[in-house]
């Protein structure tokens, strides 16, 4: 039972191009989604958020959109960097749970080209 | 340093053997979790504390697993009668606060059960 899924396992792009990694999830009580970047040998680094109760957050050179009706979301990077190569994931909480535990996807390895 | 510590950062133990991984916490964090990640998988949710109790330990796969929090700071996954299966990163986060508060993640433990 995958809630949170992502179905591209790679993806490769040019350096200064977008990037646009991709998550759906399955259970409507997740109401505050994260992104987290991971290097081989180290642990998940955070990166950005959103709340439910907002369809878009912006820092830098990442975005999330959120489109709570399709229960996806989704990451853009603009202009990626080689520097931004990495495994992607995805994750989703549920507020109501009271214990602030995240449901990961199984990730999308991003690999940015110079 | 200021982040979350994880010991040892590798593992290799025999088939049956008892195995403890230790956390330290980002000082303050009152929250710390427990997950497991596998090849190719993200990370899976084992173990939430609040505090000193588990508050959540919906995620720990069988009763050869067990995790304590004394004090409420450090923290130490028990593993007993050890098998090949067990073979994962185990990685410990700390958040603020138990709710909309990304985790904050260690490097991990890499084990590897012979």
């Amino acid at each position: 039972d995958q809630q949170v899924k992502q179905n591209s396992p790679s993806l490769s792009v040019q350096e200064g191009r977008i990037s646009i990694l991709n998550c759906d999830y399955t259970n409507s009580m997740f109401d505050y989604f994260l992104w987290y970047k991971k290097y081989p040998a180290e642990g998940p680094t955070f990166l950005i958020s959103i709340s439910s109760i907002k369809d878009k957050n912006e820092d830098g050179r990442f975005t999330v959109f959120l489109n709570k009706s399709a229960k996806h979301l989704s990451l853009h990077i603009v202009p990626s960097q080689p520097g931004d190569s990495a495994v992607y994931f995805c994750a989703a909480g549920d507020g109501s749970s009271n214990t602030g535990k995240l449901i990961f996807g199984q990730g999308t390895t991003l690999q940015v080209k110079p | 340093g200021a982040g979350v510590s994880q010991t040892p950062s590798n593992k290799v133990t025999e088939k049956g053997k008892y195995v403890e991984l230790r956390c330290d916490p980002i000082s303050g964090h009152t929250a710390l979790y427990w997950y497991r990640q596998s090849l190719g998988q993200g990370p899976e949710f084992l173990i939430y504390f609040q505090g000193t109790g588990a508050a959540d330990d919906s995620g720990l796969p069988n009763d050869r697993f067990f995790a304590v929090r004394p004090e409420g700071s450090v923290s130490t996954l028990k593993i007993q009668r050890t098998e090949r299966g067990d073979s994962a990163v185990y990685l410990c986060a700390s958040s603020l606060k138990s709710y909309n508060s990304p985790l904050h993640f260690g490097n991990g433990t890499r084990l590897t059960v012979t």
